[in-house]
């Protein structure tokens, strides 16, 4: 089985940056995902590490270490259209793509 | 817009009812996810079909059904409606063609059961 930590809210000023940890436990692991969820909206797609090391996609980037069973997300220059929740989501190797998705962390972003 | 469609958006009913979630996955994807979101339990996976077969089971009830048809679409069939039912679900595509076969959802459907 599966079971994907992050923690459940951060609150953090316009302009600053802001990391979001995620720690898995996976019995084969296939690829980590990053979501963005809007109130009320569709998750869409932020990020995705298969292998260690970092991604970088503008203002967000992902690390990820398997050996660790540990991601992160991090948040820079943060706007307040970034206030949403962000889901970790672990791929298993027996499985056809589905996901696991962590329970979220509601990012806040203030003035 | 990811191009996953979901119909309907919203839906009242009362307990005990039956109602049909139906969802049009991306052009050329053949694997659809159906999730329920609830306020204390987070994204929940419930069933994923490929290509017209299941390939996958969450915690899905037994009085939930789901079926994916040869054009793709697919629908999902809540039965027996508790007020626990009440909800978000979402449907989710992909192509597992895709290097990263990331999942595009759906708008959803905000279920309410009175």
């Amino acid at each position: 089985g599966q079971n994907i930590d992050q923690p459940t809210e951060m609150t953090a000023t316009e302009g600053a940056i802001v990391q979001i940890n995620c720690t898995y436990q996976t019995s084969g692991f296939n690829g980590l995902f990053w979501y963005q969820q809007h109130a009320g909206e569709a998750p869409t797609f932020l990020s995705y590490n298969v292998l260690d090391g970092l991604e970088e996609k503008g203002r967000f980037s992902s690390f990820l270490s398997r050996s660790k069973g540990y991601s992160y997300l991090l948040l820079k220059e943060l706007q307040m259209k970034d206030s949403a929740s962000y889901l970790c989501a672990v791929r298993s190797t027996d499985s056809w793509g589905k996901l696991q998705f962590g329970a979220g962390t509601q990012v806040v972003v203030t003035p | 817009d990811s191009g996953v469609t979901q119909t309907p958006k919203h839906l009242i009913t009362a307990t005990g009812q039956r109602v049909t979630l139906r969802c049009s996955p991306r052009s050329g994807d053949l694997s659809v996810y159906w999730y329920q979101q609830s306020l204390d339990q987070g994204l929940q996976f419930l069933i994923q079909y490929y290509n017209g077969e299941e390939r996958a089971k969450g915690n899905i009830l037994e009085r939930f059904s789901a079926q994916q048809f040869p054009d793709l679409h697919s629908e999902l069939n809540l039965s027996s409606l508790e007020l626990g039912d009440s909800a978000l679900y979402f449907c989710a595509s992909s192509d597992p063609g895709y290097r990263t076969n990331e999942q595009f959802f759906g708008p959803g459907t905000r279920l309410t059961v009175l």
